[in-house]
This record gives C-alpha cells, sequence and structure tokens, in this order.
C-alpha cells in the first residue's frame, strides 16, 4: 500500500490560516486523498478528500500537487477546535483506509 | 451524526473469555469496518465487511472474527482474549458506493483485558 509521510507535530495561532503538509510519492492512479481527524476521545472525523483537483468544502480546502506526489490540507481560519491530530490517507479499493501517526496540531490563542 | 452506535461503550473483561463488540447502523450503507487504536499510533484495519454475509481481513486480523448478518449489524468477536487486545475498538461505515467513500466513525469501545 503506498504510504504518506506528515509532521509529526505542528503549531499555529487563532484565526490564522494553517497549512498541513503530506508527501505521498508512491501514490497510484486510482488512490484517492483523504484527511481525517481526531480530536481527543473520539473517533476519526473525515475533513475531505479528492483525486487530482483542488477541494474545497465547509470545513477546508485540500490542494494537491499536479504530479500528485504531495497534498495541502488548508485551515483557513484555525480555531481551538481545531485542535487534534490530522491523518493525511491514500484510500485503496473498498475504502480501506491505512492510517499513519498523523500530525498533531496545536492551536494558541 | 452518522448513525452509527457501538455497544458496549466500555468493558472490562478477563483473559480467556469471549467478548463481542458491536456496530450498529441506521445509514443501510454497504460497507462496514472495524478498527483498533493504540495509544500513540492510529487506526488499523481488523476486517470489513462489502455486503450481508461478506466479509474481509484487514491488516490485524488474528485473534478476531466478523459476522454480518444484516446490512445494519457488524460484530466483532474475539474468541478467547488476551492482554495484547486491549484496546480502543472504532466501527465505521462507508457512504460510497463501491466503497469509494468517506467513512465515518463510531465514538469507540473501550476494551481492557485483565
Amino acid at each position: 500500500d503506498a504510504k504518506t509521510t506528515q509532521p509529526n507535530s505542528m503549531e499555529s495561532n487563532e484565526e490564522e490560516p494553517v497549512h498541513l503538509p503530506c508527501n505521498h510519492s508512491t501514490i497510484s492512479g486510482t488512490d484517492y486523498i483523504h484527511w481525517y481527524r481526531q480530536l481527543p476521545s473520539q473517533g476519526p472525523e473525515y475533513v475531505i478528500h479528492g483525486l487530482t483537483s483542488n477541494v474545497n468544502n465547509r470545513m477546508a480546502s485540500l490542494a494537491i500537487a499536479e504530479d500528485r506526489k504531495s497534498s495541502t490540507l488548508i485551515l483557513h481560519r484555525a480555531t481551538l477546535r481545531d485542535a487534534a491530530v490530522y491523518y493525511c490517507i491514500l484510500g485503496g479499493t473498498a475504502s480501506k483506509l491505512t492510517f499513519g501517526t498523523g500530525t498533531r496540531l496545536q492551536v494558541t490563542l | 451524526d452518522a448513525g452509527i452506535t457501538q455497544s458496549p461503550r466500555h468493558k472490562v473483561t478477563e483473559t480467556g473469555t469471549p467478548v463481542t463488540l458491536r456496530c450498529h447502523q441506521t445509514e443501510n450503507h454497504r460497507y462496514m469496518y472495524w478498527y483498533r487504536q493504540d495509544p500513540g499510533h492510529g487506526l488499523r484495519l481488523i476486517h470489513y465487511s462489502y455486503g450481508v454475509k461478506d466479509t474481509d481481513k484487514g491488516e490485524v486480523s488474528d485473534g478476531y472474527s466478523v459476522s454480518r448478518s444484516k446490512t445494519e449489524d457488524f460484530l466483532l468477536t474475539l474468541e478467547s482474549a488476551t492482554s495484547s487486545q486491549t484496546s480502543v475498538y472504532f466501527c465505521a461505515i462507508s457512504h460510497g458506493t463501491g466503497g469509494d467513500g468517506p467513512q465515518h466513525f463510531g465514538d469507540g469501545t473501550r476494551l481492557s483485558i485483565l
């Protein structure tokens, strides 16, 4: 299975944009790029996913590199409630997800 | 609310006893999944189902079995629980047709095996 690489942790100030990077150099042509986040003591929460084009939803934006070997999750205005572990995952067949250790995002006032 | 209920939410049991965890959905989705999460780790897939009576193994399936006799329920069974199976277990469902869609997760079951 193709793997992803993310920084272990990142910090952001509240109300500022946050760019969470993800490298996936061995991605295959049919792999979707998924982002999930997990707040403390909760199950993972779907954030966004895409295949080739950039995607936007009410939670975030996903910017995908032209060669698809990297992507960036963009939170436009971080709040304290966005503090979580963010997982970048390549979705395989039957939507099986292989979670790594993710990026722990800290948001400060 | 994705309409997923896990039961029980917490359970403490002894080594060697059988344990069954239940995942119930009200969304009529075809795909269901069981994951486990250990401290400091991401989730790991145990088993998944792509329809009634259709299941397959994930990356950490040893010591676990599953059953899906109806669309809404996906059961995870530890036939003889061991301390290494102490973990938080999450169930998920997939909205996408063909399974290529986002997953929505339950609140988890915290299982302790003494």
